[in-house]
């Protein structure tokens, strides 16, 4: 059965580091694996998504993530973090034919200024 | 607008009643999914389907039902609430497919207190 793993469960950084959130990933073929991030109250935004090709993805708000298949893992990245980007990062697979869209436990980001 | 409606966005029952939270999407959609998500937690998939007439259970199941009679409309039941089902439902639709264009949708959510 697929499953993410997400080892931090809270990260804080200062305003202008840089960033890296880690998931790793347990799948039998190649996955589609995505990054959310969710403000407090609120749903879900898509940041990026992994499919094939190319294993740097960029999304939005500045983020970008690396695919490695041989560590099985999706790092999310950002080389300058806003106070704004304070929230919470959720990593998912999923698979065309597996039909389920799995989430890990998830990230909480602190920021100071 | 295209997108999920979630209704209602909030509720409140009592231990033993029960309720449906309604889920729709308007993009034709084949995969739809339920999640709910405890303070603090991830999102974990109650019950998924894969198109009409089509459900599944995911990782937590035990105490909903769900029912896909249409395309759009993906309905989770709560029969017998209890309070360890208090908790934030999010419905999701993915049309799943070939090459890097998945459009996918979340709702808002269902902020459901049991008490």
């Amino acid at each position: 059965a697929q499953s993410v793993t997400q080892p931090d469960i809270h990260i804080t950084v200062s305003e202008g580091a840089s960033l890296e959130l880690r998931c790793n990933y347990s799948y039998g073929a190649t996955p589609y694996l995505f990054w959310y991030v969710q403000s407090p109250g609120q749903g879900l935004q898509l940041l990026l998504k992994y499919f094939s090709g190319d294993t740097l993805v960029q999304g939005i708000k500045g983020f970008e993530a690396e695919f490695k298949r041989s560590q099985s893992s999706f790092n999310l990245r950002k080389p300058s973090v806003h106070w704004s980007d304070a929230a919470e990062y959720f990593c998912a697979v999923g698979a065309q034919g597996y039909n389920k869209l799995i989430f890990g436990a998830g990230t909480r980001l602190a920021v100071h200024p | 607008n295209a997108g999920v409606t979630q209704t209602p966005k909030f509720r409140i029952l009592k231990i033993g009643q029960s309720m449906t939270l309604q889920c729709t999407q308007d993009m034709n959609h084949n995969y739809m999914y339920w999640y709910r998500q405890d303070p603090g937690m991830g999102l974990k998939l109650i019950y998924y389907s894969v198109g009409a007439g089509i459900t599944d259970k995911g990782e937590v199941p035990n105490g909903y039902n769900v029912s896909r009679s249409t395309t759009e409309d993906f309905p989770l039941r709560l029969e017998l609430a209890a309070p360890s089902q208090t908790s934030v439902y999010f419905c999701a639709s993915i049309s799943w497919g070939a090459g890097s264009n998945q459009p996918q949708h979340f709702g808002d959510g269902t902020r459901l207190s049991i008490l």
